[in-house]
C-alpha cells in the first residue's frame, strides 16, 4: 500500500542552521506529494507541493524536489528561524485514492535562538 | 467559519465510557475527513463524506467508532466504550469540491482515556 517514511525527530537548530528532513515515499502510480506545517496550537497547513517528478515546490524559503528515481520529497530550508518551530509531515495522494492523503509520522523542528 | 473548528480541545475519559467529538468544517465544503493521530505515529485516515454521497467508511479502526454528517455541515465522530488506545489526537479536515490540494485542517481533538 501508499506510505510514507520520514526521519525522526526531534530536530534542534540554531537560529540561520540549514534544515533537511527526509523524507521517502511507496505508492502505486504517480503520486502528488505535499509538505505539510502545524504549528503550536493550529492546525495543518499545507506548505508546498508538487504534482510530478522534477517538479520543486517551494514556500517561505523551504524547498522539495520530487525525486522519481530516488522516491524521495527531501524538506529544506538553507537559513531556519526560531518561528520556524513546528512539526512537519510529508504526505502522498495517488490517482487511485486521489481523495486520501498518506502521511508520513511527522518531524518535530525545534528552532533556538 | 473561517476556518474549521473542532470541540472540545481536549476531553480527558475514563476507560469504557462513550465520547462524541465534533468538527464545523468551513462553509460551503463539500468534503469532510477525519484523521487519528497516535503518539509518534502519522496521521491515520478514519472516513471521509463528500456530499450527499455514502461516506468512506474503511478507515475505522473497530465498530466502536461512528460519524455522522448532516449535509454539508457539522460531523460528529463518536467513540463507544473508550479503550486506552483509542488515545490519540483526532483531527478534522474539509476542502471544497472537486479540488484535491486545498484540505484545511482544525486544531484536533486530543483525547485521553484513563
Amino acid at each position: 500500500g501508499d506510505s510514507v517514511t520520514q526521519m525522526e525527530g526531534p530536530v534542534t537548530l540554531s537560529e540561520e542552521a540549514f534544515l533537511t528532513i527526509n523524507c521517502t515515499y511507496t505508492a502505486t502510480g504517480y503520486p502528488s506529494l505535499f509538505w505539510y506545517v502545524q504549528y503550536p496550537g493550529e492546525g495543518l497547513q499545507l506548505l508546498l507541493k508538487a504534482t510530478k517528478a522534477d517538479d520543486k515546490g517551494s514556500n517561505k524559503g523551504f524547498e522539495a524536489t520530487y525525486r522519481k528515481e530516488t522516491t524521495s520529497f527531501h524538506l529544506e530550508k538553507g537559513s531556519v528561524q526560531v518561528s520556524d518551530s513546528a512539526v512537519y509531515f510529508c504526505a502522498l495522494r495517488t490517482p487511485s485514492n486521489d481523495y486520501k492523503l498518506s502521511f508520513g509520522a511527522g518531524t518535530t523542528v525545534t528552532v533556538r535562538a | 467559519g473561517a476556518g474549521v473548528s473542532q470541540s472540545p480541545s481536549n476531553k480527558v475519559t475514563e476507560k469504557g465510557k462513550d465520547v462524541e467529538l465534533r468538527c464545523d468544517p468551513i462553509s460551503g465544503h463539500t468534503a469532510l475527513y477525519w484523521y487519528r493521530q497516535r503518539l509518534g505515529q502519522g496521521l491515520e485516515f478514519l472516513i471521509y463524506f463528500q456530499g450527499n454521497s455514502a461516506p468512506d467508511k474503511s478507515g475505522l479502526p473497530s465498530d466502536r467508532f461512528s460519524a455522522e454528517r448532516t449535509g454539508e455541515s457539522v460531523s460528529t465522530l463518536t467513540i463507544q466504550r473508550t479503550q486506552q488506545e483509542d488515545s490519540a489526537v483526532y483531527l478534522c479536515a474539509s476542502r471544497a469540491g472537486t479540488a484535491h490540494y486545498g484540505y484545511t485542517f482544525g486544531s484536533g481533538t486530543r483525547l485521553t482515556v484513563v
